[in-house]
């Protein structure tokens, strides 16, 4: 079956640490994204991919880093500078057609607590 | 940039109560528009989208959602809800910004439905 594999499903942290989460997907999607869950504060963009090797800041990318080295994957790298990072991370694809999204297919998250 | 207003956080119905849940954006240019749904425990999952044509959009389980332009609504009704209804439930838009679709989410309505 098709679909989006996030790993871990959750990962604890030590503060001053970077961390990385996986996202991977075998959909054939062209588009990728990161989002953060907060209560009370929705999905948040972090990074998107709209093609190999790029990837556009989302509206809170400081403290954040990602990669799209192949079309299957874009992890998410934690960095020591994201003051707050326990959160729900969320992993999304989509299909990018002549610049059309036809909605995402998500994966199931990481939680990640820094302790 | 674009946003989306959910004015509902939270929803408390009984079973077969009518539901409405809304969703505004702001943005003046082409959009689509996506309800999700996201049942406790479970990934995000698309309840409906609209891109063009008709403004009455029929999701799955019984859900539909109005595009109205003039008021950059996109509202999501359901006229008797059950309860396995209750989850949380987002609006999203993709905006078309410098040739891609940006995706923006609400903040979440939480909808509680008592049998």
């Amino acid at each position: 079956d098709g679909g989006i594999t996030q790993s871990p499903k959750y990962l604890f942290r030590k503060e001053g640490q970077n961390v990385t989460l996986s996202c991977e997907q075998n959909l054939n999607h062209d588009a990728m994204y990161w989002y953060r869950q907060d209560p009370g504060q929705g999905l948040r963009l972090i990074y998107y991919s709209q093609i190999v090797n790029d990837f556009q800041k989302g509206d809170i990318a400081e403290g954040y880093s990602v990669s799209r080295e192949k079309k299957e994957s874009f992890p998410l790298t934690v960095t020591s500078a994201q003051k707050n990072p326990t959160a729900f991370y969320l992993c999304a694809s989509s299909i990018a057609v002549a610049g059309d999204n036809y909605g995402y297919t998500f994966g199931s998250g990481t939680r990640l607590t820094v302790v | 940039a674009q946003s989306v207003s959910q004015h509902n956080h939270h929803v408390i119905l009984s079973e077969a109560a009518s539901l409405e849940l809304g969703c505004n954006y702001s943005y003046g240019g082409t959009v689509n528009l996506f309800w999700y749904v996201q049942y406790p425990g479970q990934h995000l999952q698309l309840l409906l989208k609209y891109f063009s044509g008709d403004p009455l959009v029929k999701g799955i389980k019984g859900f539909e959602a109005e595009f109205i332009k003039s008021k950059f609504s996109f509202n999501l009704r359901k006229p008797s809800v059950q309860w396995s209804d209750t989850a949380e439930y987002f609006c999203a838009v993709n905006a078309r910004t410098g040739g891609s679709y940006i995706p923006t989410f609400g903040r979440g309505t939480s909808l509680i439905v008592h049998p």
